[in-house]
């Protein structure tokens, strides 16, 4: 499988749920990225790993807790959210986190959150 | 702060005809500069990217797009469009912040094709 790969694909939880996002890039690349798209809004950088350390962290909400066990895996771990914070979550994935080349976009993760 | 500006919410044009898509940027230097477009449902996908050199950059699907220093603008162009390019485009400018590369991205443009 190549590319970048996003589980699941829609997602529902409550407030009081503790879900994953799980993403997987099978392109050798050292940097990945979560990104949040919400209707009407730019696209949100919310953290960005290079080389496993996490380098930007967006002023996101402790709610929302990255992992990165290692270049090829993120994962995006909720608890407690908010209806607003119901969105498309991108994961994202370049060559390195210092040129940007080669970024390359998973599908993404259809939040609900009810 | 840099910044990305698509001033068009909405294109509509008819199958066939020539489209453009603004894009602006503010930075104080010369960003690395991308398109991407997105489907419903989907991801984004990278149409094309300008680094550095020639300023007229071509990109998959029959897209170009011309970098103009002076107006700080990077518009993305194609001679005909087709029904299937009904999608939305996203304009971003990349620059380097604390060793991290960060992409900023434009609100994006909503092309409608008519048949």
């Amino acid at each position: 499988e190549t590319g970048v790969t996003q589980t699941p694909r829609h997602l529902v939880m409550g407030m009081t749920n503790k879900k994953s996002l799980k993403c997987e890039q099978h392109l050798g690349h050292n940097a990945m990225y979560w990104y949040k798209q919400s209707a009407k809004k730019p696209l949100e950088l919310m953290f960005v790993y290079n080389f496993k350390e996490q380098t930007e962290n967006n002023s996101v909400p402790s709610r929302f807790s990255p992992e990165c066990p290692n270049s090829s895996h993120l994962f995006l771990h909720l608890h407690t959210l908010q209806p607003e914070d119901s969105a498309l979550y991108l994961c994202a994935s370049s060559q390195d986190g210092r040129t940007g080349n080669s970024y390359t976009f998973g599908s993404g993760t259809r939040l609900t959150v009810v | 702060a840099q910044s990305v500006t698509q001033p068009d919410i909405h294109i509509t044009v008819s199958e066939g005809a020539s489209l453009e898509l603004r894009c602006n940027y503010s930075y104080g230097a010369t960003p690395y500069l991308f398109w991407y477009v997105q489907s419903p449902g989907q991801g984004l996908q990278l149409l094309l990217k300008y680094f550095s050199g020639d300023t007229l950059v071509q990109g998959i699907k029959g897209f170009e797009a011309e970098f103009k220093r002076s107006q700080s603008s990077f518009n993305l162009r194609k001679p005909s469009v087709h029904w299937s390019d009904a999608a939305e485009y996203f304009c971003a400018v990349g620059l380097i912040s604390g060793g991290s590369y960060i992409p900023t991205f434009g609100r994006g443009t909503s092309l409608i094709v008519h048949p």
